[in-house]
């Protein structure tokens, strides 16, 4: 594909409600990375896999999260009995090799939770 | 305190100025800084990024690192309303991205 896509771009959950946020990286790309962006912030580092391994999890505020890379290519993130503090911005990166300041970022997916 | 500072703006340009962008961060391990440009409702694209001190050009944006001081800065020449969008520094660490909040710039015609 020409980029990083995540989908939905948009979803709206009921508080308490279990919601499941996708990525298809840039293909062949080997490293993969899940931001979390509050409204007027930066992206924050929830966790990031190498293929299929999940590498690094120290990011995730919960373990109400949690995320998955299966194949090694496409990626679910999974929040658990969403709260309202959960409401942000998942965005989705992917890099080639182990160059992890190259990384290309999807639109994300705008996570209300009501 | 935040590892990495950043003046959140708004910046507020005519077209054809310099906008300087800056950044301030205190972790002494950071090495690879890199700008990031934001339009609304989009992901973070991009822009350039620099190992270690110096400074890089490319076309109307430079960037530039003074590991001394902890402080970054990217330039703007001749600032377009296509340049309106919120700028983020990054900065790796380990196999992640440490970003400041942002500065939103607004380059008026």
């Amino acid at each position: 594909g020409a980029g990083v896509s995540q989908s939905p771009r948009y979803k709206v959950a009921k508080r308490g409600q279990d919601v499941a946020l996708r990525c298809d990286p840039i293909s062949g790309h080997v490293s993969l990375f899940w931001y979390q962006q509050a409204l007027g912030q930066g992206p924050e580092f929830l966790t990031y896999f190498q293929n299929e391994a999940q590498l690094d999890k120290s990011g995730l505020p919960s373990d109400r999260f949690f995320a998955e890379r299966p194949e090694g290519s496409v990626s679910t993130l999974k929040i658990q009995r969403t709260q309202q503090e959960d409401s942000a911005v998942y965005l989705c990166a992917s890099s080639s090799g182990y160059n992890y300041n190259e990384q290309f970022f999807g639109p994300g997916t705008r996570l209300t939770v009501l | 305190q935040k590892e990495v500072e950043q003046d959140p703006g708004p910046l507020s340009v005519p077209e054809g100025a310099i906008v300087s962008l800056n950044c301030t961060y205190s972790n002494s391990a950071f090495q690879y800084f890199m700008w990031y440009r934001q339009y609304s409702r989009k992901g973070p694209e991009l822009l350039m990024y620099t190992y270690s001190s110096g400074n890089k050009e490319d076309g109307r944006f430079t960037a530039q690192v003074d590991k001394s001081s902890k402080y970054i800065s990217l330039f703007i020449r001749d600032s377009q309303p296509s340049d309106s969008a919120t700028y983020l520094c990054a900065m790796e660490y380990g196999n992640k991205l440490v970003f400041g909040a942002g500065t939103i710039l607004r380059v008026k015609s």
